[in-house]
């Protein structure tokens, strides 16, 4: 299986801060690399696919890069509407996996 | 627009298998490269991948969970269906249902429905 390597486990941010989290895969995915939010009590919303295009809806401030086995999220102007999780997760390979989360909150 | 709901029994004894329902609206499984799968998260935990159904059939099993796992489709009522065997306490969580691309990622997710397994 792949694992995925999300860093940091939790981060707290100020308003209008640049917020990067991280995923590491345990081989190459070959950008096959998809972000969700998660906010309490809700379902995952899928933010980012293939490891860098923005999903339909989804603010200009979200952005994904990375290639290989490392990849990125960066928010870049913190918002009160985006604390919540992220996951990183691998479409390459089945089993899909994910990342165990960022906990993403406001300082 | 695209939506979909998860529906199961709520609560279930240890031994018992559990069956989820996903009915969806907004696509068809019959459609090329149209992909419905399920996912599930214990409380304050992670997501865990469960298995996926294609538009032609084709199905994908986490191999963690062994043989418990049998996903199903009706195309004509879009619905997605998941059977899980032999339940165990570890296995409360909710369960997602989510519709899935080409590119093996969850465009659009269900609300979830909470399973716990309790004697």
């Amino acid at each position: 299986d792949i694992q995925m390597t999300q860093s940091p486990a939790s981060l707290s941010a100020s308003l209008g801060e640049t917020v990067t989290i991280q995923c590491q895969a345990s081989e190459d995915i070959y950008s096959g690399l998809a972000w969700y939010q998660q906010k309490p009590g809700k379902s995952p919303q899928l933010l980012i696919y293939g490891a860098s295009s923005l999903q339909d809806g989804v603010p200009s401030r979200f952005s994904g890069s990375g290639s290989g086995t490392q990849y990125s999220l960066k928010i870049s102007s913190m918002q009160t509407e985006d604390e919540g999780v992220y996951f990183c997760q691998q479409g390459l390979k089945y089993p899909l996996t994910f990342g165990s989360g960022t906990k993403l909150e406001i300082k | 627009q695209v939506t979909l709901k998860e529906s199961g029994p709520g609560i279930l004894q240890p031994s018992q298998t559990l069956s989820l329902t996903c009915s969806f609206s907004g696509f068809s499984l019959s459609t090329y490269g149209m992909c419905v799968g399920w996912i599930r998260q214990s409380s304050g935990k992670g997501l865990e991948w469960l298995a996926n159904i294609w538009w032609n059939d084709d199905k994908y099993y986490n191999p963690s969970l062994k043989n418990r796992l049998t996903i199903s489709k009706d195309t004509s009522n879009n619905q997605a269906f998941l059977k899980i065997t032999n339940m165990d306490t570890a296995d409360t969580a909710t369960y997602y249902c989510a519709r899935a691309g080409s590119l093996e990622y969850f465009d659009f997710w269900g609300p979830g429905t909470m399973v716990t397994v309790s004697s």
